[in-house]
């Protein structure tokens, strides 16, 4: 298994303003990925980011307003640029585990409301 | 594209009852079927998974899911619920091969009355 942390656990923004979302895995991992639950919603991928290489973006999402860093097989950062309210939502790091029967795991989520 | 359709938003059970929360997919080849509960300010939790093999399948807290590739479908079952088993119920999908790049489904919010 693995144990994901994520900084901020929630935050309130003023609009206009940027807020990078940590996640830190407690192994070494190849692809870690960013998904986000707007309030009632379900979960939508944003972002596939793989160490060394630049992220992949889901349709509909653009790097310059999320850009994402992953310096490190264990570590990656997601900020959300230029907020407005209808960024408020939960963003949540997943990571994929295992071999032949291979698994997500999931952060505890950045709670994010923008005013 | 892949996707998953859940079409029951809210669903209320009493304590000790079975429940059955449903779940439909859309995938051209063998999909990779999951189903995650996440609880109030929690993150996502796995409650089982399907890759191959028996279409039965156990995961944690009791719960079980049958794969049916005629009906598309990826029901989650439990025999008795518990009070503590209320929460939101997520049912997702992967392409083959991988858990990577889920697509959920809008999810259940299960009630329990007491």
């Amino acid at each position: 298994s693995a144990v994901i942390s994520q900084k901020p656990s929630r935050d309130i923004c003023q609009r206009g303003t940027s807020l990078t979302i940590q996640c830190q895995v407690d192994s070494q991992v190849t692809m870690m990925f960013w998904y986000r639950q707007q309030p009632g919603q379900s979960l939508t991928l944003i972002a596939t980011a793989n160490q060394g290489s630049e992220a992949t973006y889901e349709s509909g999402f653009v790097i310059d307003k999320f850009p994402i860093s992953r310096p490190n097989l264990t570590f990656s950062t997601l900020t959300v640029s230029n907020m407005s309210p209808e960024d408020s939502s939960i963003y949540l790091c997943s990571v994929e585990l295992g071999g032949r029967h291979t698994e997500a795991f999931f952060g505890q989520g950045t709670r994010l409301t923008v005013v | 594209a892949q996707s998953v359709t859940q079409p029951d938003i809210h669903i209320t059970v009493s304590e000790g009852a079975s429940l059955e929360l449903r779940c439909n997919y859309s995938y051209g080849a063998t999909p990779y079927l999951f189903w995650y509960v996440q609880s109030p300010g929690q993150g996502l939790q796995l409650l089982l998974k399907y890759f191959s093999g028996d279409t039965l399948v156990q995961g944690i807290k009791g719960f079980e899911a049958e794969f049916k590739r005629s009906q598309s479908s990826f029901n989650l079952r439990k025999p008795s619920v518990h009070w503590s088993d209320a929460a939101e119920y997520f049912c997702a999908v992967g392409a083959t091969g991988t858990a990577s790049k889920l697509t959920f489904g809008t999810g259940t919010r299960l009630q329990v009355t007491l």
